[in-house]
C-alpha cells in the first residue's frame, strides 16, 4: 500500500532562512509525486509535480527515489509563504488517478 | 473562471439528521473526486468518478454516505444519519480525463466544513 509520511507538523523559519519540508513517501511501483499548499482562507492548491522539474514561487523538490523521499526546498523564506503544505503521491500508470497525501507540514516565516 | 464550487461553505447538524454537499466542477473536467479532512490531517479520498461512473469508492462508508454524478457533471455527497465522528472538511476536486497516462492536475474547491453536534 502506498503512504505519505510529513514527520514535521509545525515548522518555524525566519525571512531569508533557507526552508526544507520533508516528505518521505512508501510504494512499490512509479509514483508522480507533488507539493499542494494552502494559503489562510484559500483552497489547496498545486504547488508543483516532479515531472516537470520546476521552480515554482522558488520552490523546488527533487524525486530521490533512493531515498524514497521528495522534500520541497527554498533557499531564501518569504513571509508570503507561511502557509499549510501537502505532499501527495499518485500511483503512476493509466487508470490510477488517486491522490493520497500526508498529514501536513504547517510553514511560519518570521519576519 | 470559478473554478470548483461547493456549496454550503458550514454546516452544523444534530447528530441523526442527514446532510448533503453540492460540488459543482470546473467545466470540461471528467474527474470529480470527494475528499474528507479530519482536523490536523491530510485529505482522504472517499470517492473518485469517471464521468458518471464511480470507479473507486473503496473508503465511502457505505451504510451511512452515499454521493451521485447523475449527468456526469454536479456531484452529491450525502451523510444519513450522521454521527458525531463525521465532522470535517468535504472536499470536492475535478480533473482532466484521470484514465489518461500522464500527471493531470486537481483543482480542489472551497470545502463545506461540517460540524455535527
Amino acid at each position: 500500500a502506498q503512504r505519505v509520511t510529513q514527520p514535521e507538523k509545525l515548522l518555524s523559519v525566519f525571512k531569508g532562512a533557507p526552508v526544507e519540508l520533508k516528505c518521505n513517501y512508501s510504494y512499490s511501483g512509479s509514483p508522480e509525486l507533488f507539493w499542494y499548499v494552502q494559503y489562510s482562507r484559500q483552497r489547496l492548491q498545486l504547488l508543483l509535480r516532479h515531472i516537470s522539474r520546476e521552480s515554482i514561487k522558488g520552490f523546488t523538490a527533487d524525486l530521490n527515489k533512493g531515498e524514497t523521499s521528495f522534500h520541497l526546498k527554498k533557499p531564501f523564506a518569504q513571509e508570503e509563504d507561511s502557509a499549510m503544505y501537502y505532499c501527495a503521491l499518485r500511483k503512476g500508470g493509466p487508470g490510477a488517478n488517486n491522490l493520497f497525501f500526508g498529514t501536513g507540514t504547517r510553514l511560519t516565516v518570521i519576519p | 473562471e470559478a473554478g470548483v464550487v461547493q456549496s454550503p461553505r458550514y454546516k452544523i447538524i444534530e447528530k441523526k439528521q442527514p446532510v448533503a454537499f453540492w460540488c459543482n466542477p470546473i467545466s470540461g473536467h471528467n474527474t470529480l473526486y470527494w475528499y474528507r479532512q479530519n482536523l490536523g490531517q491530510g485529505p482522504e479520498l472517499l470517492i473518485r468518478y469517471e464521468n458518471e461512473e464511480a470507479v473507486d469508492d473503496s473508503q465511502l462508508p457505505k451504510d451511512r454516505f452515499s454521493a451521485e454524478r447523475l449527468k456526469g457533471v454536479d456531484s452529491t455527497l450525502k451523510i444519513q444519519p450522521a454521527e458525531l465522528g463525521d465532522s470535517a472538511v468535504y472536499l470536492c476536486a475535478s480533473s482532466l480525463d484521470g484514465r489518461a497516462s500522464g500527471s493531470t492536475e486537481a483543482f480542489f474547491g472551497q470545502g463545506t466544513r461540517l460540524t455535527v453536534v
